[in-house]
């Protein structure tokens, strides 16, 4: 078993839809957990870091780490065709930051 | 406020060469990681520098290596080059050294190996 899994999609949703991207993971010893936002050409943009289970909102974006279920969720509201990337879910604890594969959304207009 | 610049953007090299990547912090950044992202995979890493020693290492070979510069910019070297090498390289900077401190990216070098 991979410690991070991302199904890596496609995905494709018309403009204005509610995007919800997911991660699972194996070790309970990950304590940081990171979504990043990489455009074809470019290097992962940081987008949301959230530290232990919970909620966190910035703009259109909301992070959720559910650590009884080794689960967490990216929610895009209102989705715009500039949100057209891979999205890559990372975590880290005791061990260096691990990535998911990454899941490519398209927003179609 | 500049943020993580790699060089150079491209290179091409043939199995067996040697490549040093190079890679300068966001401003105010003092750790430099080193990550390989193989096409469709997200990416694996490789090392991590502060204070200009090695601190951590991923499941790379020893022709790995690296080096920090009291600047804090970095070095990624590759000796023995084998077409499996062939991927974008990402530089990551961070502050303190730590693993609660989120990691910046550059845009990555793209190493081809013919």
């Amino acid at each position: 078993q991979k410690e991070v899994e991302q199904d890596p999609g496609p995905l494709s949703v018309p403009e204005g839809a509610i995007v919800s991207l997911n991660c699972t993971y194996s070790n309970s010893a990950f304590q940081y957990f990171m979504w990043y936002r990489q455009y074809s050409r470019k290097g992962p943009e940081l987008l949301m870091y959230t530290y232990s289970s919970g909620n966190k909102e910035d703009g259109r974006f909301t992070a959720q780490v559910d650590k009884s279920s080794k689960y967490i969720s990216l929610f895009i509201r209102d989705s715009q065709p500039s949100d057209s990337a891979t999205y890559l879910c990372a975590m880290s604890g005791r061990t260096p930051l691990v990535f998911g594969k990454g899941t490519r959304l398209s927003v179609i207009a | 406020d500049a943020g993580v610049t790699q060089s150079p953007t491209h290179l091409i090299k043939t199995r067996g060469q040697q490549v040093t990547l190079r890679c300068s912090p966001k401003s105010g950044h003092d750790t430099v990681s080193w990550y390989q992202q193989a096409l469709g995979q997200g990416p694996q890493f490789i090392f991590q520098y502060y204070e200009e020693e090695e601190r951590q290492r991923g499941n790379f070979p020893d022709r790995f290596s690296g080096h920090q510069f009291p600047n804090y910019s970095s070095e990624l070297n590759v000796n023995a080059l084998l077409l499996g090498d062939s991927a974008l390289y990402l530089c990551a900077s961070s502050l303190g050294g730590g693993r609660d401190q989120p990691q910046h990216f550059g845009d990555g070098t793209r190493l081809s190996i013919l």
